[in-house]
């Protein structure tokens, strides 16, 4: 079975500021990996995903994220925040079975919290 | 409309009502998958059909939840005699084939008096 662990839930940031939100996972197969931010009122919108290839994946709106297989953790990163990235952050997980669909498996969710 | 769509968005009702939640995929996506999201945490798994065969039930709580996708296209979740320990967000998503990217709708706000 896998699980995903988001370390912070809540993360003031003052606006122009860097951000890291941590997520680290456990899986005994080979994972995909995935961001999803929800804004106020609003559904989950993909930010970024990391199926094989670059350890390093750039996403929407800035956001970056790295994999990294030994510590099992894809942090989330932006190097200047805006108000507008105030928001709740989803890091989740699928385990690679090949045309057997790709149930997700999603963190507890961090809510970023950007302040002028 | 080119999004996932979902409805009602907001559903209140009462204890031992039953309610069926609608879930209108983007065209075409052969996966459509169910979460149910309780407050202050992430989506968990309920159910995900490919076509309209369902794949995997294990999410689903007990045996008052249901689902079905009979055309392969518009999915159904039912759950019958509700509790109030079923106040949730329900969220439906959809994907082109089984193992891509998954996109999300609005989602339902269940509300169970």
């Amino acid at each position: 079975a896998q699980s995903v662990t988001q370390l912070d839930s809540q993360v003031p940031v003052f606006e122009e500021a860097p951000v890291e939100l941590r997520c680290n996972y456990s899986s005994s197969v080979s994972v995909y990996l995935f961001w999803y931010v929800q804004y106020p009122n609003q559904g989950l919108q993909l930010l970024l995903k990391y199926l094989s290839g670059s350890t390093l994946v750039k996403g929407i709106n800035g956001f970056e994220a790295e994999f990294n297989k030994s510590q099992t953790s894809f942090h989330l990163r932006k190097p200047s925040v805006h108000i507008s990235d105030t928001a709740e952050y989803f890091c989740a997980v699928s385990e690679l079975l090949h045309n057997a669909g790709n149930m997700l498996t999603f963190g507890g969710g961090t809510r970023l919290m950007v302040k002028p | 409309g080119a999004g996932v769509s979902q409805s009602p968005r907001y559903k209140v009702t009462k204890r031992g009502q039953d309610v069926a939640l609608r879930c209108d995929p983007i065209s075409g996506h052969v996966s459509l998958y169910w979460y149910r999201q309780a407050l202050g945490q992430g989506p968990e798994f309920l159910t995900y059909f490919n076509y309209e065969a369902q794949q995997d039930k294990s999410g689903l709580p007990n045996d008052r939840f249901s689902a079905e996708r009979p055309e392969g296209s518009i999915s159904t979740l039912t759950i019958q005699r509700t509790e109030q320990r079923d106040s949730a967000m329900y969220r439906c998503a959809s994907s082109q084939t089984p193992s891509s990217t998954q996109y999300f709708g609005p989602g339902t706000r269940l509300t169970v008096l």
